[in-house]
């Protein structure tokens, strides 16, 4: 199975500071990418994910993802953060075997 | 639709109870997972299934039993409870394998 690793365990961050979360995979063959997002008390919420095609993707509230192959990277972004997106991040692939891989997750803290 | 449920919220054994986690999801999705959430290890795969009658293992799947008889249902047994399964377990469904995964509420399982 696949190994996927987020950089940081856990960003602290201001409001209206961009943020950048790394996640980086260990498959060599074609995936399916991901990144989710578990608010306090929440579950887990898909914020947007990538098959194939352009590979920088928008999600929802204002996410982007820019897959690059070469680097085996999937890294997300947004440029302006707000304190309602204080939460846990989890990066996660799939290839052809059927089993969803997930990060250790990166705990965002954005201060007022 | 009520998308995935999960029963029961909250739930505390003693070592060696067995017991039953209950999923349920009413999207018709051929695929279901669960997967247990602990600090600092993000999501593991614990058993999916493929369609109803077929289950494979995931990455941690010793100490539990899965079984599939309906599309609809996805019952998580855990034959002899010990504390290291102490954890927040989740159940989710998708269309296909490879598809945006939907997740349940969890249960969060204490074994003293």
């Amino acid at each position: 199975a696949q190994s996927v690793s987020q950089h940081n365990h856990h960003v602290i961050l201001s409001e209206a500071a961009s943020l950048e979360l790394g996640c980086n995979y260990s498959y060599g063959g074609t995936v399916n990418l991901f990144w989710y997002v578990q608010y306090p008390g929440q579950h887990l919420q898909l914020l947007l994910k990538y098959f194939s095609g352009d590979p920088l993707v928008k999600g929802i509230k204002g996410f982007e993802a820019e897959f690059i192959k070469s680097k085996f990277s999937f890294n997300l972004r947004k440029p302006s953060v707000q304190w309602s997106d204080t939460a846990e991040y989890f990066c996660a692939v799939i290839a052809n075997d059927y089993k969803l891989s997930f990060g250790a997750g990166t705990t965002v803290t954005v201060r007022a | 639709n009520a998308g995935v449920t999960q029963t029961p919220k909250f739930q505390v054994l003693k070592t060696g109870q067995s017991m039953t986690l209950q999923c349920a999801q009413d999207m018709n999705h051929e695929y279901m997972s669960w997967y247990r959430q602990d600090p600092g290890m993000g999501l593991r795969l614990i058993h999916y299934s493929v369609g109803a009658g077929i289950t494979d293992q995931g990455e941690v799947p010793n100490g539990y039993n899965v079984s599939r008889s309906t599309t609809e249902d996805f019952p998580l047994r855990l034959l002899s409870a010990a504390p290291s399964q102490t954890s927040v377990y989740f159940c989710a469904s998708s269309y296909g394998a490879g598809s945006e995964q939907f997740f349940g509420p969890g249960t969060r399982l204490t074994v003293l």
